[in-house]
């Protein structure tokens, strides 16, 4: 069963510190993994894809990292804001449409001032 | 401005009721999607389409219907046979049913049980 897990679940840092999430996966066969940020209330908003031949990419403050060898990836925030609080969840694809997507639960991101 | 439009915000179901949720795009985009979210949980494939009257069941469909007679609309019916409706529902759209290619999401609607 394809699976994807997310940590931690929930991080508390002060405005100003980065801070590093982490997504483990087991999907087979691998297409690409995308990070998506979903405000409060809201839905959530692509910051990257990483493909199997790209090892780091960044978005701004955000770079995703992947490590296809041990199905790894991690998204680290530099120089957080107030409106870097939001959730941050992994998406996983194996090859194909929509019913090969495996979301992560979610890690639930909160910069305080 | 292009997006996908979901209403209503807020949605409250009595016992043995059928609600309607709706999702509109104006991003000219083929697929569209219906998610269930709930707390702890990654989103969950109800149903989607790849093109108009045509759609097809995801992982829990049971307990919902869709349409698509029109390529902006998808709308998510909720029906009585749906035991444990509530939840965060979100719709999304992109331009073709491949994962090389981001989905789009609305707002979503919170349905809860009277």
């Amino acid at each position: 069963k394809n699976q994807v897990e997310q940590s931690p679940q929930s991080l508390i840092i002060l405005e100003g510190k980065n801070c590093t999430l982490q997504c483990n996966y087991t999907v087979s066969p691998f297409s690409n993994l995308r990070w998506y940020k979903q405000d409060t209330g809201r839905g959530p908003v692509s910051l990257t894809i990483m493909t199997f031949s790209e090892n780091t990419k960044s978005n701004g403050r955000y770079t995703a990292t992947l490590d296809a060898d041990t199905k790894q990836s991690s998204l680290h925030i530099t120089a957080s804001q107030l409106s870097d609080s939001a959730s941050y969840i992994c998406v996983v694809s194996a090859s194909g449409s929509a019913r090969q997507l495996t979301f992560g639960s979610g890690t639930q991101l909160t910069v305080l001032p | 401005d292009g997006g996908i439009t979901q209403s209503p915000k807020y949605l409250f179901r009595k016992e043995g009721q059928n609600v309607t949720l709706s999702c509109e795009q104006n991003l000219n985009h083929d697929a569209m999607y219906w998610y269930r979210q709930d707390p702890g949980q990654g989103l969950r494939l109800i149903y989607y389409s790849q093109i108009v009257n045509d759609f097809q069941k995801g992982d829990i469909a049971e307990g919902y219907s869709v349409s698509r007679e029109k390529k902006e609309s998808f709308p998510l019916t909720v029906t009585s046979a749906q035991k444990n409706p509530t939840a965060f529902y979100l719709c999304a759209s992109r331009i073709g049913d491949r994962n090389n290619q981001p989905q789009h999401f609305g707002d979503g609607t919170r349905l809860s049980i009277l």
